[in-house]
């Protein structure tokens, strides 16, 4: 089964605090993926990975930066901690011969 | 990619079978329909995905119909782990891109 981990389940910040959300998957994925949720907005993506040290702009980028150094791990980094960063953040990952993707388990992430 | 509207909400029995439908209308020829699901506070799980044929696994059956313009995601025998927000969504295969998920449908198995 493919498996992919985030580094938390619940994270609580401080506003203009540097954060760190982490993910890695077991299955050899060549693209990972960054979203977040909230409600009424749906999935919205922040970045993409297609390879190591390659990385995409999604919609929402601002605020955020990524960083993949090894083809299993795929960091999201918020500079400066917003309140309105709150929110479920879930990363996924995907081998680039199929679209399916799969989920971690989401950092809910409370920016105060 | 093509929208997919789908019932907001569904109940099903323990024990029956839950079927979940979906409309595609506008789907074109070389998207998939895919099927995710969500449980509360948890990160989407993929299920299934099919073209244009039947599809099966361990978790449930896809019926798409002949003309590709809807689909019906079931479960055969569902349980009470199974209520979650099941997504369905039509992705074209190619090269990396986000998933859209709509506000899908909310089942909830009822004992």
């Amino acid at each position: 089964d493919v498996k992919v981990t985030q580094s938390s389940r619940y994270l609580v910040k401080r506003t203009g605090e540097k954060v760190f959300l982490e993910c890695v998957q077991d299955m050899d994925h060549e693209n990972m993926f960054w979203y977040r949720q909230d409600p009424g907005l749906g999935l919205r993506l922040i970045y993409f990975s297609y390879d190591v040290k390659m990385k995409e702009k999604g919609d929402i980028p601002e605020g955020y930066s990524v960083s993949r150094e090894k083809k299993e791990r795929f960091s999201l980094i918020l500079e400066s901690a917003s309140t309105n960063q709150t929110s479920m953040y879930l990363c996924a990952s995907e081998t680039s011969s199929t679209d399916t993707q799969y989920f971690g388990p989401g950092t809910r992430l409370t920016v105060l | 990619d093509a929208k997919t509207t789908q019932p907001p909400s569904m109940d099903c029995a323990e024990g029956r079978a839950a079927n979940l439908p979906c409309n595609h209308s506008t789907i074109s020829g070389n998207e998939y329909v895919y099927w995710y699901r969500q449980i509360h506070s948890q990160g989407p799980q993929y299920i299934i995905h099919g073209l244009k044929n039947n599809e099966t696994n361990e978790m449930a059956s896809l019926i798409i119909t002949e003309d590709r313009k809807s689909s019906t995601l079931i479960l055969p025998h569902a349980t009470l782990r199974d209520t979650a927000v099941y997504y369905c969504i039509v992705v074209y295969l190619g090269s990396a891109r986000q998933l859209t998920f709509g506000s899908g449908t909310q089942l909830t198995v009822l004992p």
